[in-house]
């Protein structure tokens, strides 16, 4: 089946830690983007990626980093630089184009201790 | 500055009530409209898309929006509330000429027994 998978579902670090956060597609779609979710929120778009090798900075790209090597993979590190960053993340793909019909993935939920 | 508002973070519902979720856009150019749900602990999921073909549309579930310029508004409907649409609903706008989506606060949706 195809879709999109992250993982862990939750993730625990300590404050001051980097932590990647894994998003891998089997869509063969090629735009993929990170989206950052709070509540009373909704949910703020981090980086996205139209293509391999190239990525653009969101709303709320601060303290996060990306990239993207190969098509299926779009992993995100949050930085120590980030201020506030426990959070639901979601990560989502769709095809070239087609903004519009995102795929989301489950998400992970991150929270620094 | 273009946003998209979502009244109410909460909304109830008795079982085989309406349902009226409210979403209103800022902008004298009419943007690409979306609803999408998220149930407890997911991704989000495409509910239904206005792409400026018909004004009325129908989504998954029984759900449909209607496009009405001269209010700014694409307000989510279903005719009888089932406990399975329990979740958050969030609408979305892609603004002419954007590449990304924006989306609304969201709503919770409760169904009451």
């Amino acid at each position: 089946d195809g879709g999109i998978t992250q993982s862990p579902k939750y993730l625990f670090r300590k404050e001051g830690q980097n932590v990647t956060l894994s998003c891998e597609q089997n869509l063969n779609h090629d735009a993929m983007y990170w989206y950052r979710q709070d509540p009373g929120q909704g949910l703020r778009l981090i980086y996205y990626s139209q293509i391999v090798n190239d990525f653009q900075k969101g709303d709320i790209a601060e303290g996060y980093s990306v990239s993207r090597e190969k098509k299926e993979s779009f992993p995100l590190t949050v930085t120590s630089a980030q201020k506030n960053p426990t959070a639901f993340y979601l990560c989502a793909s769709s095809r070239r184009g087609h903004t519009d019909t995102q795929y989301f993935g489950p998400g992970t939920r991150l929270t620094v201790l | 500055a273009q946003s998209v508002t979502q009244l109410g973070s909460h909304v109830s519902v008795s079982e085989g009530a309406l349902v009226l979720l409210r979403c209103n856009y800022s902008s004298s150019v009419p943007p690409y409209l979306f609803w999408y749900v998220q149930y407890p602990n997911q991704g989000l999921q495409l509910l239904l898309k206005y792409t400026s073909a018909a004004t009325l549309v129908k989504g998954i579930n029984g759900f449909e929006a209607e496009f009405k310029k001269s209010e700014t508004s694409f307000h989510l409907t279903k005719p009888s509330a089932h406990m399975s649409d329990a979740a958050e609903y969030f609408c979305a706008v892609r603004w002419a000429g954007a590449n990304n989506l924006f989306f609304g606060t969201g709503t919770r949706l409760t169904v009451i027994p």
